[in-house]
């Protein structure tokens, strides 16, 4: 099973600035089969990006999806804050299952 | 576009089981897989297994192997995940969501909107 470790744990900043989320995989994630999600309190999660680096459909420019050549290394990148972009992010392997797996979560908050 | 609903919150009995379910609508249900994945709360995610209703065929996370069965029915666009001996850890928002590509593990878009599950004496 791939673990997926996602860093910081929890990330303050302030709207108009620029957030980088990391997801790092124990292996690697075959065809850069990774997706992050956005989650807000009592809602389902949402997602923002697939295969690495490709918006899914309504997602706005400001978020962009990134990896590694090696196929471990993963990131989020939201370019400049809005105040509804403050939630929960989680990324998700879906290239080698079963079992897709997650990470545990990256919380983002207002400085 | 393609929406899926959930069934309503349910308290069980340690030891029982539930059995939620998740209809589409809008789209053709057998184009694509739908997985459910757990939440307890204040945790994370959890994938617990997903169906190819076209195929009728299922994969369970090895977590859930022995307690889940996922199955569909393609005449009312609807799939079901039964989770069985029920403990107060399966007390979670179980959600079901479509996953577009049939062939490979796929992400997941959209999701239903989240079914509360209690295990509670």
């Amino acid at each position: 099973e791939i673990v997926l470790t996602q860093s910081p744990a929890t990330l303050s900043l302030s709207p108009g600035e620029r957030a980088t989320l990391s997801c790092g995989a124990s292996q690697s994630v075959s065809s850069s089969y990774l997706a992050w999600y956005q989650q807000k309190p009592g809602l389902a999660p949402r997602l923002l990006i697939y295969d690495a680096s490709s918006r899914a459909t309504g997602i706005p420019d400001r978020f962009s999806g990134s990896g590694s050549g090696s196929g471990t290394d993963f990131t989020l990148t939201i370019s400049r804050l809005e105040p509804e972009d403050f939630a929960v992010y989680y990324c998700q392997q879906y290239g080698s299952s079963p079992p897709v797996t997650f990470g545990q979560g990256t919380r983002l908050e207002i400085k | 576009q393609v929406q899926l609903v959930q069934s309503g919150a349910e308290v069980k009995k340690p030891g029982s089981s539930v059995k939620v379910s998740c209809k589409a609508s809008g789209g053709t249900f057998s184009n694509y897989a739908i997985s459910w994945v757990r939440q307890a709360p204040g945790q994370g995610l959890e994938w617990m297994g997903r169906i190819i209703p076209i195929l009728g065929i299922a994969n369970y996370a090895q977590n859930f192997q022995d307690r889940v069965t996922i199955t569909a029915d393609k005449s009312t666009s609807t799939a079901f995940m039964e989770l069985s001996s029920l403990r107060s850890e399966d007390t979670a928002v179980y959600y079901c969501a479509r996953d577009p590509r049939i062939y490979d593990y796929s992400y997941s878009d959209p999701w239903g909107q989240g079914t509360l599950v209690t295990v509670s004496s």
